[in-house]
């Protein structure tokens, strides 16, 4: 079964600390997808990365690095120095063999000044 | 480039009339995905097309809701008649991917439509 979980339901922290956001899948496909989303509280859906299992290279983009891990089948997330506008639900998804995007149930990350 | 365009941004109505969202994709994205999103159910998908085929269409909820696609920069989605429970944001993605060589775009998201069905 394809399945994506994102454990943590809310996490809250100071701005500036580091966090870290989890994500866990299943898929018993050998070529898959996964992906991160940002929806602040305007409530799109901003595309954040992509990552082919082919491709296990981590991923740094400013403050955000990605750990992509296919011998524990995660995908995680961490914001460095994060700043207010980093609150936010962020998702997980993953896509299977079926070209369609399987979500996790969104992690809300809440940034206190 | 311009994203996907979704319209309308908001749409109240009444329970029983016909409501059209529409969905203009980034072009070139041979693939479009309707998706709705509710507190209680998360993020579904609806129905996705590839090259203006429906490929899948199980998420659709029932006989009222139906998609076109007639061109590769136009697709709608159709509820007819409403009912409150759907009262939702749809959401529009596009991407581009080629089955056969298994190579898959990114995936971007229109702004949404916020429906609520009084």
């Amino acid at each position: 079964a394809q399945k994506v979980t994102q454990a943590q339901t809310e996490i809250s922290v100071v701005e500036k600390e580091d966090v870290t956001l989890d994500c866990v899948y299943e898929t018993r496909d050998t070529t898959y997808y996964l992906f991160w989303y940002k929806q602040p509280p305007s409530g799109e859906l901003v595309f954040l990365i992509r990552r082919n299992s082919f491709d296990e290279q981590n991923e740094i983009s400013g403050r955000y690095s990605w750990n992509f891990q296919k011998s524990t089948s995660s995908f995680n997330f961490t914001i460095t120095a994060s700043q207010v506008v980093d609150s936010a639900v962020y998702f997980c998804a993953l896509m299977d063999s079926n070209y369609q995007l399987i979500w996790g149930a969104g992690t809300k990350l809440i940034i206190k000044p | 480039d311009a994203g996907v365009i979704q319209s309308p941004r908001h749409e109240v109505t009444e329970m029983g009339q016909e409501v059209t969202l529409r969905c203009k994709p980034i072009s070139g994205h041979n693939s479009l995905f309707w998706y709705r999103q509710t507190m209680m159910r998360g993020l579904e998908l609806l129905i996705y097309f590839n090259n203006n085929v429906p490929i899948d269409d199980s998420g659709m909820p029932e006989d009222r809701f139906s998609a076109k696609m007639p061109n590769a920069s136009f697709s709608t989605l159709k509820i007819q008649p409403s009912e409150p429970r759907d009262s939702a944001v749809y959401f529009c993605a596009s991407s581009k991917f080629t089955p056969l060589g298994q190579k898959v775009t990114d995936v971007f998201f229109g702004p949404g439509t916020r429906l609520t069905v009084l």
